[in-house]
């Protein structure tokens, strides 16, 4: 079966970094996209990795290693409203988007 | 770029309603449109996907007279609850990309809050 795996949970302190894992096992591979939620709202897209290695985008860095089905979001100089669920999704070999249940991100001051 | 709307953002009727909600591609065509419902605290699950003059493919467990889906256009497409009840309140959320198969990312919608009294 398809499978994505990724912490419910953590708690990190403003200004500092937080890494967020996710591993997958899919029927193939089409990249693997990661999305913010703030509660009550919907997810808005922050990333997309098909090749292997680190995309930068401002505070927020993905990594990807398709040979160890495992990614990571990075956030840095974390911020308040970065509190929020933060969604990894990979698209398999049917161009269909696997989701995972997503991981609660609580910052404290 | 990319922009999706969804209308209503809040529903609330009585039991046996019917409720339409529209999902609309503002500048982008749309062959493919993805219907999601996101319970309180939980992941986002997927129903249905809405293909362009087409009938939907609807993920199992998901009732597909309970949940009609209409894609007409290629920038509109829309869910109608028939006769909801209670355990039909949900978080109602569509999603499009501007790509046909290819690794886009899906934009979403602001999202329908249905409450069923």
């Amino acid at each position: 079966g398809q499978n994505i795996d990724q912490p419910t949970e953590m708690t990190a302190t403003e200004g500092a970094i937080v890494q967020i894992n996710c591993t997958y096992q899919t029927s193939g591979f089409n990249g693997l996209f990661w999305y913010q939620q703030h509660a009550g709202e919907a997810p808005t897209f922050l990333s997309y990795n098909v090749l292997d290695g680190l995309e930068e985008k401002g505070r927020f860095s993905s990594f990807l290693s398709r040979s160890k089905g495992y990614s990571y979001l990075l956030l840095k100089e974390l911020q308040m409203k970065d509190s929020a669920s933060y969604l990894c999704a990979v698209m398999d070999s049917n161009y269909q988007l696997i989701w995972g249940a997503g991981t609660k991100l609580i910052i404290k001051p | 770029g990319a922009v999706v709307s969804q209308h209503p953002s809040w529903v609330i009727c009585k039991s046996g309603t019917s409720v339409k909600i529209e999902c609309r591609s503002l500048d982008f065509q749309a062959t493919t449109m993805f219907w999601y419902r996101q319970f309180p605290k939980q992941s986002l699950m997927l129903m249905a996907t809405s293909n362009e003059g087409s009938k939907a493919t609807y993920e199992q467990g998901v009732e597909k007279d309970k949940f009609l889906i209409n894609h007409a256009s290629l920038t509109l497409s829309t869910l109608t609850v028939t006769s909801a009840h209670p355990e039909d309140s949900s978080f109602y959320i569509c999603s499009a990309s501007p790509g046909t198969g290819e690794s886009e990312p899906q934009h979403f919608g602001d999202g329908t809050r249905l409450s069923i009294l």
